[in-house]
């Protein structure tokens, strides 16, 4: 079974720029999930999808991060413009249903560096 | 809300030696926990997660945590470390629409 796959796997871009990640999840999977993984720091929710919809986006700086989900498969994590502190690796997981304590398997990541 | 506490940032062991990880989490009802670790340029990778019942959980790898409701814990043990078990280890809490919080993680780094 092929595992969540995430693109690119490495971003330098300077403050202002814009940047775009793209995650495939587990073929089946309704829930996707992004999370932002500031060095040193535990992942930290940005947005929840279940299946097209979002089920949260409590902790998205929607100021300048947008998520899209448009088919219900693969999802594009967006950051217009960038600063400093968008430095970070984000992570994409999926899961079967979304149902509390299933399990979530995460892709490799992108890593972003902003100048 | 749920949060994560794990107080080791760096714990250092010797090969072959015991390994124990503190995890200590706040949540106002019965809690989802789970432990992941994640080795460099790697994404997060599932050891365990406790729902109920027995409150000692095996894990892959050789990995157990044990649930202690009233301390608050969810340490992570091995009995015998392995040179590959290096790695960032997350404690995390699961919440209503399955989202989780996890603790800022600790390194371990393995002696040979």
């Amino acid at each position: 079974e092929a595992g969540v796959a995430q693109s690119p796997r490495y971003k330098i871009i300077e403050k202002r720029q814009s940047v775009a990640f793209w995650c495939n999840p587990i073929s089946g999977h309704a829930t996707l999930y992004w999370y932002q993984q500031i060095l040193g720091q535990g992942p930290k929710l940005l947005i929840q999808f279940q299946n097209n919809g979002v089920v949260d986006d409590s902790q998205l700086p929607k100021d300048r991060f947008s998520a899209e989900r448009l088919k219900g498969v693969d999802s594009t994590l967006k950051i217009q413009p960038a600063k400093l502190e968008d430095s970070a690796v984000y992570l994409c997981a999926s899961s079967q249903m979304g149902q509390r304590g299933e399990t979530q398997y995460f892709g490799p990541g992108t890593r972003l560096l902003v100048l | 809300a749920q949060s994560v506490t794990q107080p080791d940032i760096h714990i250092t062991v010797s090969e072959g030696a015991s390994l124990e990880l503190r995890c200590n989490y706040s949540y106002g009802a019965t809690p989802y926990l789970f432990w992941y670790v994640q080795s460099p340029g790697q994404g997060l990778q599932l050891l365990l997660k406790y729902f109920s019942g027995d409150t000692l959980v095996q894990g892959i790898k050789g990995f157990e945590a044990e649930f202690k409701r009233s301390q608050s814990s969810f340490n992570l043990r091995k009995p015998s470390v392995h040179w590959s078990d290096a790695a960032e280890y997350f404690c995390a809490v699961g919440a209503g629409n399955n989202d989780m919080r996890f603790g800022a993680g600790t390194r371990l780094t393995v002696k040979p």
